[in-house]
């Protein structure tokens, strides 16, 4: 059974410090890994994808996917109060149905 | 990025009656779309794949005659609560994937979801 890893939380970051959330997944095979953002009540927001090692960066956010060792992570540089969110990391393989983690709580406090 | 949008935003009804909730993909066109469900202050979980012109795949444990589900179009799905009762009231949220042509590149985007109330 294909797993998705988070730390639940919650993770309280200081307002302009940069927030680090860690996913690990189980299938050696996974292609695709997406983190969603999803605010209280509302569905989840795509805000990055990566597909091969190394960082992608988008704005303040970096992803960061190393295969070998079955990781995933992704920073928020200079975070701001309305980042504080829930993160889903998402793992895929081809055309499968996504495997989601149960996401991690974040605060940043200001 | 894409666009998915859903009908209704919420909806409140009786116990006993049915509701349909319509999953739109706006500028692309979608083969599979997905319907999650969630609790408050819990995961979303996956409750069918819903496939254009075939009949959805559901999760174990979901039952597929009180959770019907129709995917008409290449931009529309709809799911249809029967029956409701209290116990389905919950955030109901669509997916759609949008296909990039590469090799395990396909990108899902969520619906803003429905949050449905059976009094």
């Amino acid at each position: 059974q294909k797993e998705v890893e988070q730390n639940s939380g919650p993770l309280s970051v200081p307002e302009g410090a940069i927030a680090s959330l860690n996913c690990t997944y189980s299938d050696r095979g996974s292609q695709s890994f997406f983190w969603y953002r999803q605010y209280s009540g509302k569905s989840p927001e795509l805000i990055m994808s990566i597909y091969s090692n190394g960082d992608k960066e988008d704005g303040r956010f970096t992803a960061q996917l190393n295969k070998a060792s079955q990781y995933v992570s992704l920073l928020i540089r200079d975070s701001q109060p309305s980042d504080s969110a829930t993160y889903l990391c998402a793992v895929g393989f081809g055309n499968e149905k996504l495997t989601f983690g149960t996401g991690t709580r974040l605060t940043i406090i200001p | 990025g894409a666009v998915v949008s859903q009908h209704p935003s919420r909806v409140i009804c009786k116990s006993g009656t049915s509701v349909k909730i319509e999953c739109r993909s706006l500028d692309f066109q979608a083969t599979t779309m997905f319907w999650y469900r969630q609790f408050p202050k819990q995961s979303l979980m996956l409750m069918a794949t819903s496939n254009e012109g075939s009949k959805a795949t559901y999760e174990q444990g979901v039952e597929k005659d009180k959770f019907l589900i129709n995917h008409a179009s290449l931009t529309l799905s709809t799911l249809t609560v029967t029956s409701a009762h209290p116990e389905d009231s919950s955030f109901y949220i669509c997916s759609a994937r949008e296909v990039s042509g590469g090799a395990g590149t396909d990108t899902q985007y969520f619906g803003p979801g429905t949050r449905l109330t059976v009094l």
